[in-house]
């Protein structure tokens, strides 16, 4: 098992250019969550899934697109690159336990810069 | 909306101290998560408390969960190196998938 993976690792943008983050896992998860980490900011919820074909916004989702076409893959998307936009993003998923408790699985993280 | 805050913020310790950090919610949880990030590295999961006033031991990790079920506690005895990370808790407030996150704690131990 792989887990949670993500590509690409590191990236580097100039304002205005579009790219996306792809995150897979191999664990038949149902819910997949897409985080940004900042410097003394914590983990911010982007936007989540709570099932293949289905997105809703997390904490800050400006800027920012979805899809969740495969059940294995969510896909994070940036259409107009800004300086903002650079972070460290994480990828997790967590599959459904009764009485609604579950546990996050972290990919390794996407470097972005964006210049 | 609902917040979680984490205290302290950094925490600078000599190996074999001991280390603790809290986590504090105004509303009561239905459950705490504590994750370990590595300097580097992602959040790694390593416990789930439930229970009003539960109490988790995993070697020299000690997590306890308030008896009111809005505050919570993770403390190491004896740190030791290979602690070194931010420790975040991260709660559920109700039946819904999103997890509220704290800031995190920033340990570092000097050898």
């Amino acid at each position: 098992n792989a887990g949670v993976t993500q590509t690409p690792k590191f990236r580097v943008l100039k304002t205005g250019q579009s790219m996306t983050l792809l995150c897979a896992q191999d664990m038949n998860h149902e819910y997949m969550y897409w985080y940004r980490q900042d410097p003394g900011m914590g983990l911010r919820l982007i936007h989540y899934s709570v099932g293949e074909g289905t997105t809703a916004k997390g904490e800050v989702p400006d800027g920012y697109n979805v899809s969740r076409l495969k059940k294995q893959n969510f896909l994070l998307g940036l259409e107009s690159a800004a300086p903002s936009q650079t972070s460290v993003y994480f990828c997790a998923s967590s599959s459904r336990v009764s009485g609604g408790q579950e546990t996050q699985y972290f990919g390794p993280g996407t470097r972005l810069l964006v210049l | 909306g609902q917040q979680v805050m984490q205290i302290p913020q950094y925490q600078h310790v000599q190996e074999g101290e001991d280390f603790t950090t809290y986590c504090n919610s105004s509303t009561t949880l239905s459950n705490i998560q504590w994750y370990k990030q590595r300097p580097g590295g992602h959040p790694v999961f390593l416990i789930q408390l439930v229970k009003s006033g539960e109490v988790k031991k995993q070697k020299r990790l000690t997590f306890q969960f308030g008896e009111a079920k809005k505050n919570s506690s993770l403390h190491i005895t004896a740190t030791q190196t290979t602690d070194v990370g931010t420790y975040f808790c991260a709660a559920n407030a109700g039946n819904n998938r999103k997890l509220i996150w704290g800031l995190g704690t920033s340990l570092a131990v000097n050898p």
